[in-house]
């Protein structure tokens, strides 16, 4: 059972660069999420899902696209790479039930230049 | 505005030492988690408490949820190397219909040195 497995671990992008961050889970969970961590701004929501085909803005979500076309996955896009966007990436996902725990992937480290 | 206020920020302290890291709000929450993140890592779950004036005790840790479900404490008794870390509380309420069934909104953290 591997939980949540993002790829890449790291990526260095140009400004105006597009590329996809990529997010599966195992455990069928309903809902996936995004975060983006900051020094000092905490977890910030990017975007969920609460099932394929369905997807929201979180509270950050400008500059970024998602789709969930299945269960398992939930890539992230970014269609041109800002370097406001540096940041770590994670994606998350859990059961869609009130007091569910969260479970995180490794992380994404993102610089762009 | 930050939803959830953790204090300390950062907290060094020598390995023995008793703390409390503190999550406060003005807004009421479903539950509330309690997560430790190492570097280089995803956060992991610690803890979740539902019910006000709820006290859970995991190891040397204990999580207490305030009364009226605006507020969380996480004490360490004798802290050791190994608790160093971050620690992000995160509370839930009730989403919107349409929407994910609760939303989940993180604190800001607070960053765990224990010194050997």
């Amino acid at each position: 059972n591997a939980g949540v497995t993002q790829t890449p671990k790291f990526q260095v992008l140009k400004t105006g660069q597009s590329m996809t961050l990529q997010c599966a889970q195992d455990m069928n969970h309903e809902y996936m999420s995004w975060y983006r961590q900051d020094p000092g701004m905490g977890l910030r929501l990017i975007h969920y899902s609460v099932g394929a085909g369905i997807t929201d803005q979180g509270e950050v979500p400008n500059g970024y696209n998602v789709s969930r076309s299945t269960t398992e996955d939930f890539p992230l896009r970014l269609l041109s790479a800002a370097p406001s966007q540096t940041s770590v990436y994670f994606c998350a996902s859990r059961r869609d039930r009130v007091g569910e725990k969260l479970f995180f992937g490794s992380g994404t480290q993102l610089s762009v230049l | 505005t930050q939803l959830l206020e953790q204090s300390p920020q950062f907290l060094s302290i020598q390995e023995g030492e008793n703390l409390t890291v503190y999550c406060n709000s003005s807004s009421v929450f479903s539950s509330l988690q309690w997560y430790r993140q190492e570097p280089g890592e995803g956060p992991v779950l610690l803890v979740t408490v539902v019910t006000g004036g709820e006290v859970k005790k995991l190891k040397r840790l204990t999580f207490q949820f305030g009364d009226a479900r605006k507020d969380s404490s996480l004490h360490i008794t004798a802290a050791q190397p190994g608790d160093t870390g971050l620690y992000l509380c995160a509370g839930a309420r009730r989403g919107n219909s349409g929407g994910s069934n609760y939303k989940l909104t993180f604190g800001k953290g607070t960053l765990l040195t224990v010194n050997p």
